[in-house]
């Protein structure tokens, strides 16, 4: 079986400042690891993914997640948050084979002024 | 380049009735994934259509079923209308089964079951 955790409901960041959304999976296997990001009343936009080799993926709008193996975790970072990233943050995992993703319960991320 | 398309966009169906929701892949894409949004959740996997067959399905019962044409677009219908299957229903895309390929999505139809 797999199973993400998104440990954190809302993240509240200051514009300009760096924000990081945490995101933990459980799989049998080598996983394959999305992540997405959901405006209100639209569907899912894809941001990035990790398939293999380097641990630091970098993705769209400026936001990069890193991979690590031993302490199963991959979280979305940005090094300068804008008011316009505020959404809905999923991580996602795929370990099954197929096209079953998996996803979190997501993260609510609201950037202020 | 047109993306995943879905219609309708919302829906109102009293319970016991049955729904057909339909999607149109990104072009060049020729697996399409049903997902279930319930409010406040991630996304749930239903099953995945490739050469129109089902090829994967979650932990979906049979009032769940689908369908995928020649021309690769899906329909998703459900039999049996429950409350609890008031949901977004989100239809997915990818060009082959490859578990590292990442789905592009559609906007969405929103069930409301009465």
């Amino acid at each position: 079986a797999q199973s993400v955790a998104q440990p954190e409901d809302q993240v509240n960041v200051a514009e300009g400042n760096p924000l990081t959304v945490k995101c933990t999976y459980s799989v049998s296997g080598n996983p394959y690891l999305f992540w997405y990001v959901q405006y209100p009343n639209r569907g899912l936009q894809f941001l990035l993914k990790y398939i293999t080799g380097d641990n630091l993926v970098k993705g769209s709008y400026g936001f990069e997640a890193e991979f690590n193996k031993s302490q199963t975790s991959f979280h979305l970072k940005k090094p300068s948050a804008l008011v316009s990233d505020s959404a809905l943050y999923f991580c996602a995992v795929n370990a099954g084979g197929g096209n079953k993703l998996t996803f979190g319960t997501g993260t609510q991320l609201k950037v202020e002024l | 380049d047109a993306g995943v398309t879905q219609s309708p966009t919302h829906l109102i169906k009293t319970r016991g009735q049955q729904v057909t929701l339909r999607c149109s892949p990104k072009s060049g894409h020729d697996t399409v994934s049903w997902y279930q949004q319930a409010l406040g959740q991630g996304p749930q996997f239903i099953f995945q259509y490739y050469e129109e067959e089902e090829r994967q399905r979650g932990n979906f019962p049979d009032r769940f079923s689908g369908h995928q044409f020649p021309n690769y677009s899906s329909e998703l219908n459900v039999n049996a209308l429950l409350l609890g299957d008031s949901a977004l229903y989100l239809c997915a895309s990818s060009f082959g089964r490859s578990s590292s390929y990442e789905q592009y999505f559609g906007p969405g139809t929103r069930l409301t079951v009465t």
